[in-house]
């Protein structure tokens, strides 16, 4: 069973932010919450993960709440390229990832 | 770095026969994982393995499916006999164990089709 709830889709406009939500208010003290996304025909690709900070890379920022039940995943500047599926996980380091359905983005012109 | 190589890249075959799929994790990753991805759902695991050594396989439907991973560097899944409801994609992906807090690397995966 997925420990993360995520909505089954969503539209982002060309060059605008989008922000992925993720439930996840039963993780573990010691379960970080990683995002991965998978374009079509691809396997999935790591994007970023984080424990309790905001996390910031090249592709996306990671905001996780202060009671950690719940994170987004900041996309600043939406290309078509971003559309994907974008699968939120929470996991204990060194275990198997356990993907449920993810939130299918769209990203339109 | 190179990443994660799959192969074949498309299978098809008909029900009851065998099939093998092989990776070949990225070089110094001790963690292997094979995926299977079903149409519009996300991966789910079928087999982890530390080395040679298998750490989970609860999920492997083992009177079907098979995996080694010999040396400890490549891995070969197997399937027989083939039932429609194998059809999918078979993912690998590799990890550094001594990286156990980042995530792993994909391959682009091996789209099997049962008839």
């Amino acid at each position: 069973d997925a420990k993360t709830t995520q909505p089954p889709s969503m539209d982002c406009a060309e060059g605008r932010a989008a922000n992925l939500p993720c439930n996840h208010s039963t993780i573990s003290g010691n379960e970080y919450v990683y995002w991965y996304r998978q374009i079509h025909s691809q396997g999935p690709q790591y994007i970023i993960h984080g424990l309790k900070n905001n996390e910031t890379n090249e592709m996306a920022s990671l905001i996780i709440t202060e009671d950690r039940k719940s994170s987004t995943l900041i996309l600043p500047h939406a290309t078509l390229r971003d559309t994907a599926v974008y699968y939120c996980i929470v996991r204990v380091a060194g275990s198997a990832l356990n993907f449920g359905k993810g939130t299918s983005l769209l990203v339109t012109p | 770095e190179a990443g994660v190589a799959q192969s074949p890249r498309y299978k098809i075959i008909e029900k009851r026969q065998s099939v093998a799929f092989w990776c070949n994790p990225i070089s110094g990753h001790a963690t292997l994982y094979w995926y299977q991805q079903i149409l519009g759902q996300g991966p789910k695991l079928l087999i982890q393995f530390q080395n040679n050594g298998v750490v989970d396989d609860s999920q492997l439907p083992k009177d079907r499916f098979s995996a080694e991973r010999l040396k400890g560097v490549d891995s070969t899944l197997k399937i027989q006999p083939a039932k429609l409801e194998d059809s999918a994609v078979y993912l690998c992906a590799s990890s550094l164990e001594r990286a156990r807090e980042h995530g792993y690397t994909f391959g682009s995966g091996t789209r099997l089709t049962v008839v």
